[in-house]
């Protein structure tokens, strides 16, 4: 089992469209945890850090849930910029402080 | 602030060529690095992790190697390039440090094709 999985998608939505991504990581001992997108053919970039109670920024709130090991970013009034891939990421922060990056979700949002 | 230089943006090479990738970090110490490849419409692989100087974890079997002569260098070689070498690569940093987040930031990407 890969330690961070995700649906890859494609998701296609509508302009407006509430749309949402789920992750789940193997590892119970990851301690941090990142939403990153990535546009095509660019490097990925940090979206958002989640956090236990949960957090928003904007249309994006990211949701954790550490007793059943998933990670939620919902995207609400989806625009035709946010089209890229959403990348799930989990870092153990073990002696070896390793960030996982999941396979990513790529989502297409359609005018 | 930090930042992260990675180049070239972009390398046509010939089958059998050496490569040599290069990535500096600034405006951070003793930094985790990371060598990424991502072939087109493919996810991130992880091909090298190191958390220090001259301590490198490779992380899948293949053509390539990775060294960290200084602190803040990272360099991906390849005595002799295969055509399947050709994709993205990205060289990454993160934190050890547990008081700020350890999130993981990117070079812009060397976008190789081997011919």
């Amino acid at each position: 089992r890969k330690e961070v999985e995700q649906d890859p998608g494609p998701f296609n939505v509508p302009e407006g469209a509430t749309v949402a991504f789920n992750c789940t990581y193997s590892n119970s001992a990851s301690q941090s945890f990142f939403w990153y997108r990535q546009d095509c053919r660019k490097e990925p970039k940090l979206l958002m850090s989640v956090y236990s109670s949960g957090n928003e920024d904007g249309r994006f709130t990211a949701q954790l849930n550490r007793a059943s090991q998933y990670i939620s970013l919902l995207i609400r009034d989806s625009k035709l910029s946010d089209s890229a891939t959403y990348l799930c990421v989990v870092n153990r922060e073990t002696s070896y402080d390793k960030v996982i990056f999941g396979p990513g979700t790529s989502l297409s949002v359609i005018p | 602030s930090q930042t992260i230089h990675q180049w070239p943006a972009t390398l046509v090479q010939p089958v059998g060529s050496p490569l040599s990738l290069e990535c500096t970090v600034e405006g951070t110490s003793n930094p985790n690095l990371y060598w990424y490849r991502q072939a087109a419409g493919r996810g991130l692989q992880l091909l090298f992790y190191s958390i220090g100087i001259d301590q490198i974890s490779s992380e899948v079997p293949q053509n390539l190697s990775a060294s960290r002569p200084q602190d803040r260098q990272f360099i991906l070689s390849s005595k002799k390039l295969l055509l399947s070498d050709s994709g993205f690569y990205l060289c990454a940093w993160s934190r050890k440090n547990r008081v700020l987040n350890t999130e993981a930031f990117f070079g812009q990407g060397t976008r190789l094709t081997v011919v």
